[in-house]
């Protein structure tokens, strides 16, 4: 079965500041891997993908990821961050077979120091 | 239109009350979830349905009941449900293959008395 890491609970940086959030994935195949961000109360909103091609996948917001199957990673980068991106951030793995679904990480709550 | 739209947004419900919660999008996706979300936690998958067909329970209890009537809308309906059972509920929606992500709804903010 799939499953996804997050190691780090809570993160703080400035603002200003560049940003990597980490992710690792265990799965047995090449999996699709998503990065959501979600507000205080909202839904989530989908930042990037990635499930084949280019290992570096630009998302939305100025965020970007990279994937390195030789180190089960997908990691989040943002090159300078702004106070707006305060979120809890999920790292998430799905698969296709005849049941596929999505499995999210725990999360990353970031905060942003001024 | 590229959204997901749940109501009601927000819902108090006694323990013996009989409540529904609803879930609508028109981008012609034809696979939808109900996902769980406690506080400070990630979200649960509840239920899948894919082309109007349940496909995934993940062993919810059955005072869950989820429907599809059709390609565009999918309800929750609650009954007898427990304190615990008080959490964000979010429903979402995707291309039939996982690869494309799934587009979210904002939730229901669901409170059990």
């Amino acid at each position: 079965a799939q499953s996804v890491t997050q190691p780090d609970i809570h993160i703080t940086v400035s603002e200003g500041a560049s940003l990597e959030l980490r992710c690792n994935y265990s799965y047995g195949a090449t999996p699709y891997l998503f990065w959501y961000v979600q507000s205080p109360g909202q839904g989530l909103q989908l930042l990037l993908k990635y499930f084949s091609g280019d290992t570096l996948v630009q998302g939305i917001k100025g965020f970007e990821a990279e994937f390195k199957r030789s180190q089960s990673s997908f990691n989040l980068r943002k090159p300078s961050v702004h106070w707006s991106d305060a979120a809890e951030y999920f790292c998430a793995v799905g698969t296709y077979s005849s049941a596929s679904k999505i499995i999210f990480g725990s999360g990353t709550r970031l905060s942003i120091r001024p | 239109d590229t959204e997901v739209t749940q109501t009601p947004k927000h819902l108090v419900m006694g323990m013996t009350n009989k409540k529904s919660l609803k879930c609508e999008q028109h981008m012609g996706h034809r696979a939808m979830y109900w996902y769980k979300q406690k506080a400070k936690k990630p979200p649960e998958l509840m239920f899948v349905y894919s082309y109007e067909k349940l496909s995934i329970n993940e062993s919810v209890p059955s005072r869950f009941s989820p429907e599809c009537p059709n390609s565009s809308l999918l309800n929750l309906h609650l009954h007898a449900l427990q304190p615990e059972d008080s959490a964000l509920y979010l429903c979402a929606s995707s291309q039939a293959l996982t690869e494309y992500g799934y587009t979210f709804g904002s939730g229901t903010r669901l409170t059990v008395v």
